[in-house]
């Protein structure tokens, strides 16, 4: 079965400046994608990016960007020029073979003005 | 579109009562899903169905029910409340395809008391 593990409860960063968040996985399959989602105290939960397994190339949206390292089952999130608007819980996610997306325990994130 | 609509937002039910958590999606996904938040956690899969008239379980099934009639209505009931089961319930929604994100509902707070 796949599991999914973010390691920092809490992060906090000063505005503009750049933070990074940790998600390891395990799973059995070659194929697979990952997401990070972010939900805000509106409790909306909103896709940030995502990665294919295949792909070498990183995932990059604006100023949201990932580490991918597939030998170390490793998937961090860089976030760059924080705002005010990243305060959030974020999600490390993974789907593979029967659709279903497992979840981390995620990581709130506070922004420092 | 509306995407994914729950309702109600918030209820309180007592020890024992019975209650239909409503989730709606205008996008025609085929997949339709249920998650539990508890607090402090990420989401853990109750139930999942990949198209109308097929249904199957997740993580977490044991005290829930749900039916898939139609592509776009996928209620959750819960029979005989327990503590255990307050929760915050979110309803999600996919097209076929491991790259195509998952869009949430807004969540529905439940208490049992």
């Amino acid at each position: 079965a796949q599991t999914v593990t973010q390691s920092q409860p809490e992060m906090s960063v000063q505005e503009a400046e750049t933070v990074t968040l940790s998600c390891t996985y395990d799973t059995s399959e070659s194929d697979y994608y990952l997401f990070w989602y972010k939900q805000p105290p509106s409790r909306q939960m909103i896709l940030v990016i995502r990665q294919e397994a295949y792909k070498q190339q990183n995932a990059t949206e604006n100023r949201f960007s990932v580490n991918f390292q597939k030998a170390a089952k490793s998937f961090s999130l860089k976030i760059s020029d924080s705002q005010l608007g990243d305060a959030a819980m974020y999600f490390c996610s993974i789907i593979q073979g029967a659709q279903k997306l497992v979840f981390g325990q995620g990581t709130r994130l506070t922004i420092n003005p | 579109n509306a995407g994914v609509t729950q309702t109600p937002k918030f209820r309180i039910l007592k020890i024992g009562q019975s209650m239909t958590l409503q989730c709606t999606q205008d996008m025609n996904h085929n997949y339709m899903y249920w998650y539990r938040q508890d607090p402090g956690m990420g989401l853990k899969l109750i139930y999942y169905s990949v198209g109308a008239g097929i249904t199957d379980k997740g993580e977490v099934p044991n005290g829930y029910n749900v039916s898939r009639s139609t592509t776009e209505d996928f209620p959750l009931r819960l029979e005989l409340a327990a503590p255990s089961q307050t929760s915050v319930y979110f309803c999600a929604s996919r097209r076929t395809g491991f790259y195509n994100e998952q869009f949430f509902g807004p969540g529905t707070r439940l208490t049992v008391l």
